[in-house]
């Protein structure tokens, strides 16, 4: 059964670009949340989706994010225009059941830097 | 929300047991302990979780405290691979949603 897979694993942007991440979560999981890193600092819940409907999206910093789940399969984050205190890594998690039982599995991250 | 607090760091030797506290001395009825960790360059994983009894897995075991104000996550035999950073999370649907909570965790270092 193949993980969660997000891409790119890595992306350079230059400040006031466009930049947008995608994450394909484990088949068959409806829920999927965001997840970011940034410099020195923890990581931190950005928002979680149930199939494609936002249940919370209480930690997604401000209106140049943007996470769509089209269709209730892969989710893309887009960020624009890109700040440098955007830099960090980008983690994607997906579970089976909407319920604080359940096990989140987490993608390898995508590295974002903002010059 | 319930907070934790873990050590920033521990250090262990191969094969050797490892006991890794957490202490959740605000912790209500319905929270969960969870247990997560983030192995370098990866993203985090799972490992073990528990509400009131001590639980075993393949992974781990984790020693809850009658009170509930602490827990112990324990690696019975600590590997190179078991050095990653640690994170002890309380989950509570009505008072946090689903979203998992990550502190600063404890770092542990395994040596040979």
């Amino acid at each position: 059964e193949a993980g969660v897979t997000q891409f790119p694993s890595h992306s350079v942007i230059e400040k006031g670009q466009t930049v947008t991440l995608r994450c394909d979560p484990i088949s068959g999981h409806d829920n999927l949340y965001w997840y970011r890193r940034v410099m020195g600092k923890e990581i931190k819940f950005l928002l979680h989706f149930v199939k494609e409907s936002k249940q919370d999206e209480s930690g997604m910093p401000n209106n140049r994010f943007l996470a769509e789940r089209t269709g209730g399969t892969y989710s893309t984050l887009k960020v624009q225009p890109a700040e440098l205190e955007d830099s960090g890594v980008y983690f994607c998690a997906s579970s089976q059941a909407t319920s604080v039982l359940s096990e989140q599995y987490f993608g390898p991250g995508t590295r974002l830097t903002v010059t | 929300d319930a907070k934790t607090t873990q050590p920033n760091s521990m250090e262990s030797n191969e094969e050797e047991p490892v006991h890794l506290p957490c202490n959740h001395s605000t912790i209500s009825g319905t929270d969960y302990i969870h247990w997560y960790r983030q192995l370098p360059s990866q993203g985090p994983e799972y490992v073990i979780h528990g509400l009131t009894s001590n639980v075993n897995n393949r992974m781990a075991s984790l020693a809850i405290a009658e009170d509930r104000k602490s827990s112990t996550l324990i690696l019975h035999r600590a590997t190179l691979r078991d050095a990653a950073v640690y994170y002890c999370i309380l989950r509570d649907k009505p008072n946090s949603g689903y979203a998992l909570n990550f502190g600063k965790g404890t770092s542990l270092l395994v040596t040979p």
